[in-house]
C-alpha cells in the first residue's frame, strides 16, 4: 500500500506570496492532519480534516488554511508569507480518529526569502 | 490541556549500549502515548503506542516503552544501540477519547558512537 505523499518536496517563495501544499493520504484513510515543524517550536499542529470538514484547528493565524476533497486528498494554503513561515510542513493520515495511529508523509520544506 | 516533556535534547550512546530516552507527560484524562522516530529529510515513523492495554509496549526495531502512571512517564528503551538508530525521537500524547490532536515533545536527538 502506498504511503502518504506530499508535493512538492521543496519550495522557495518570497515574502508576501502565497503557497499551496498538497497531501495524498494512504488509500482508505479519511483523516488528514497538518503539522509545522521548526527548530525553535518543534512540531505544532495546524489543523485536521475528516470527510471534507475541519475537525480540529491549532493556534495559527488565519493566513493558514486548508481543505479536503472528496477523495480525502488535502491541501493547505499559506497566504502573505512571512520569513517565520519557513519550516517543514508535515501531513499525516489516519484511518479514522486523529487519536490513533498517524502515518506521516516526508514533508514539504518551505523556505521564505 | 496535555503536554509532553522530553528530558535531554541530545543523547549520545556507544554502539551496543543501552538506549534510554525520557518522556514525561501531563494529562488530566487517561492518555494515549506514542513514540515516533524521524530520520534526516524524512517524515515521522511510528515506533510504538500505548492505548491503555499492556503497560509495557513493544515496538519496531527492538524498541520498547513502559507506561508508568504513578510517574507520568513513558520512557523509550532499547537494550543495544545500533548505528542505524541515530535519529530524532519524539514522544506524543493525546486523550484516550474524542478526536483531539497529538501534542508532541520537543524531540531528542540520538547519536550512536562507534
Amino acid at each position: 500500500k502506498a504511503g502518504v505523499t506530499q508535493t512538492p518536496r521543496y519550495l522557495i517563495k518570497t515574502r508576501g506570496q502565497q503557497v499551496t501544499l498538497s497531501c495524498s493520504p494512504i488509500s482508505g484513510h479519511r483523516s488528514v492532519s497538518w503539522y509545522q515543524q521548526t527548530p525553535g517550536q518543534g512540531l505544532q499542529f495546524l489543523f485536521e480534516y475528516f470527510s471534507e470538514t475541519q475537525r480540529n484547528k491549532g493556534n495559527f493565524p488565519g493566513r493558514f488554511s486548508g481543505r479536503q476533497f472528496s477523495n480525502s486528498r488535502s491541501e493547505m494554503n499559506v497566504s502573505t508569507l512571512e520569513l517565520g513561515d519557513s519550516a517543514l510542513y508535515l501531513c499525516a493520515s489516519s484511518l479514522d480518529s486523529v487519536s490513533y495511529e498517524q502515518y506521516f508523509g516526508p514533508g514539504t520544506r518551505l523556505t521564505v526569502t | 490541556a496535555q503536554s509532553v516533556t522530553q528530558l535531554g535534547s541530545h543523547v549520545s550512546v556507544s554502539e551496543g549500549a543501552l538506549v534510554l530516552l525520557r518522556c514525561n507527560y501531563s494529562s488530566s484524562v487517561p492518555p494515549y502515548l506514542f513514540w515516533y522516530v524521524q530520520y534526516p529529510n524524512q517524515g515521522l515513523q511510528l515506533l510504538l503506542k500505548y492505548t491503555s492495554a499492556a503497560t509495557l509496549v513493544k515496538g519496531i526495531n527492538g524498541f520498547e516503552a513502559e507506561f508508568k502512571k504513578s510517574e507520568t512517564s513513558f520512557h523509550l528503551t532499547k537494550p543495544s544501540a545500533h548505528m542505524s538508530d541515530a535519529a530524532e525521537y519524539f514522544c506524543a500524547v493525546t486523550r484516550n477519547s474524542g478526536n483531539t490532536p497529538l501534542v508532541f515533545g520537543k524531540g531528542t536527538r540520538l547519536s550512536v558512537i562507534a
